[in-house]
């Protein structure tokens, strides 16, 4: 069973801001929600997290929703290298260190 | 240095062969992590190490052997492995308690 789902693709414009949504509705209160992506032939690579608030990196934004359920991750302006597949895996409180990947959202940023 | 270094980025075995993956860091991290990806799909956790110690085995099969002689080192045995074994092994390390885990490029394995 899912624990986090996310659309399968999204296509952007080079220069135009590219928002990624996930819903996990199954999120507890104490669970931050975690974004990672993978370019393609690459281990994936740690984006961002946040707990209740928004956060900003030098990478993407993260905006989640008052009730938690859902956020959206934010590229102010993708490049050609953003392309890639973007996760928001559900960390998983029974065991530490669990992470589960969902299928994830192949992102295609062109020119 | 923020990088996790896997050895070998490819290898191909036969069934009855048996290799390991090597997997390093020097972050200082005290927790590492073996996944498996096949074609397509996201990583799936294989194991878990914190404090050099095996935290989470999920019910991978017995052919698949980790160890963590320390705490930069991590290592993959294999043997007797079958086709359906082939994919990209990845190693991943954080700090405990930390879900931001930093992930090596892979060894991409194909059993023969």
């Amino acid at each position: 069973d899912a624990k986090t789902t996310q659309p399968p693709s999204m296509d952007c414009a080079e220069g135009r801001a590219a928002n990624l949504p996930c819903n996990h509705s199954t999120i507890s209160g104490n669970e931050y929600v975690y974004w990672y992506r993978q370019i393609h032939s690459q281990g994936p690579q740690y984006i961002i997290h946040g707990l209740k608030n928004n956060e900003t990196n030098e990478m993407a934004s993260l905006i989640i929703t008052e009730d938690r359920k859902s956020s959206t991750l934010i590229l102010p302006h993708a490049t050609l290298r953003d392309t890639a597949v973007y996760y928001c895996p559900h960390m998983t409180t029974d065991s530490w260190g669990k992470l589960q990947f969902g299928a994830g959202t192949q992102v295609v940023v062109t020119p | 240095d923020t990088e996790v270094t896997q050895t070998p980025k490819h290898l191909v075995m036969g069934m009855t062969n048996k290799k390991s993956l090597k997997c390093e860091q020097h972050m200082g991290h005290r927790a590492m992590y073996w996944y498996k990806q096949k074609a397509k799909k996201p990583p799936e956790l294989m194991f878990v190490y914190s404090y050099e110690k095996l935290s989470i085995n999920e019910s991978v099969p017995s052919r698949f052997s980790p160890e963590c002689p320390n705490s930069s080192l991590l290592n993959l045995h294999l043997h007797a492995l079958q086709p359906e074994d082939s994919a990209l092994y990845l190693c991943a390390s954080s700090q405990p308690d930390d879900y931001e885990q930093y992930f090596g490029p892979g060894t991409r394995l194909t059993v023969t």
